[in-house]
C-alpha cells in the first residue's frame, strides 16, 4: 500500500471563499484521483490528476469550480472555489500504485461551508 | 455505464452473528471488484478484492466471491465483532484502475 496524507484534515469556511486541499504520497505514482463524499452518501469521482497533463473531470464537475494541480509524482492539490453550503463534504484523494486495479485512499478532508 | 447496488442499511447484528451484505454490479467487460471499509471518523480502507470470476477475496475473517453468472460480490463473515461496526462499500474498477464506481454503502452496527 501507500502512506497518503491530506491537509487540512477539516475546515469550516464561509460561503464565497475558496479552500485548497493538499494530498501527499510517500512514493511516486502516476495516477491520483479526487473524490467527494457528501454527508451520508457514497463516493463520487471528481477528477483524475495525472502528472504532466491537465486533470480529467467527470460529468458534473468543472475545472473552474474544482481546479487541480499535479506538479510532481507525489503531490496534488484540489481547490474548492466560490464555496456554497452544498460543497460541505468529505474530499478524499486516492492513488493507484500501478500494481493492480485497487486504489488507496487518504484520510479525507472534512469541509463545512457556512 | 458501470453501476454497483448494495443492500441498504443500517444492518444491526449481535456479536458472533453471521454477516452477509449483498452487492451486485453492472459493468462492461470484466471489472475488478472490491470491498472497502470506513470506520467511524476514518478514511476508506481496502478490505478485500477479486480480479476475475470465481476468485475469492478474504481478509480479517471477511470473504467475498466474484460470481460472474449472477454479477454479484456478496460480503460475508462468520462471526462479527463489535469492532466490525463500520460502513462497508462495494466497488468495481475497470482494468487499469482508472475509475472506481462505488455502491451507496451499508452501515453495520454490531452490539454486545
Amino acid at each position: 500500500s501507500a502512506v497518503i496524507s491530506q491537509k487540512p484534515s477539516r475546515d469550516i469556511c464561509q460561503r464565497g471563499t475558496s479552500l485548497t486541499i493538499q494530498c501527499q504520497v510517500d512514493s511516486q505514482v502516476t495516477m491520483m484521483f479526487w473524490y467527494r463524499q457528501q454527508p451520508g452518501q457514497s463516493l463520487t469521482l471528481i477528477a483524475t490528476a495525472n502528472q504532466g497533463s491537465e486533470a480529467t473531470y467527470e460529468s458534473g464537475f468543472v475545472i473552474d469550480k474544482f481546479p487541480i494541480s499535479r506538479p510532481n509524482l507525489t503531490f496534488s492539490t484540489l481547490t474548492v472555489s466560490n464555496m456554497s453550503p452544498e460543497d460541505s463534504s468529505i474530499y478524499l484523494c486516492s492513488v493507484n500504485l500501478g500494481r493492480g486495479d485497487e486504489q488507496f485512499f487518504g484520510p479525507g478532508t472534512r469541509l463545512t461551508v457556512l | 455505464g458501470n453501476s454497483v447496488t448494495q443492500m441498504e442499511g443500517p444492518v444491526t447484528l449481535s456479536e458472533e452473528a453471521f454477516l452477509t451484505i449483498n452487492c451486485t454490479y453492472t459493468a462492461t467487460g470484466y471489472p475488478s471488484l472490491f470491498w472497502y471499509v470506513q470506520y467511524p471518523g476514518e478514511g476508506l480502507q481496502l478490505l478485500l478484492k477479486a480480479t476475475k470470476a470465481d476468485d475469492k477475496g478474504s481478509n480479517k475473517g471477511f470473504e467475498a466471491t466474484y460470481r460472474k453468472e449472477t454479477t454479484s460480490f456478496h460480503l460475508e463473515k462468520g462471526s462479527v465483532q463489535v469492532s466490525d461496526s463500520a460502513v462497508y462499500f462495494c466497488a468495481l474498477s475497470d482494468k487499469g484502475g482508472n475509475k472506481l464506481t462505488f455502491g451507496t454503502g451499508t452501515q453495520l452496527k454490531v452490539e454486545l
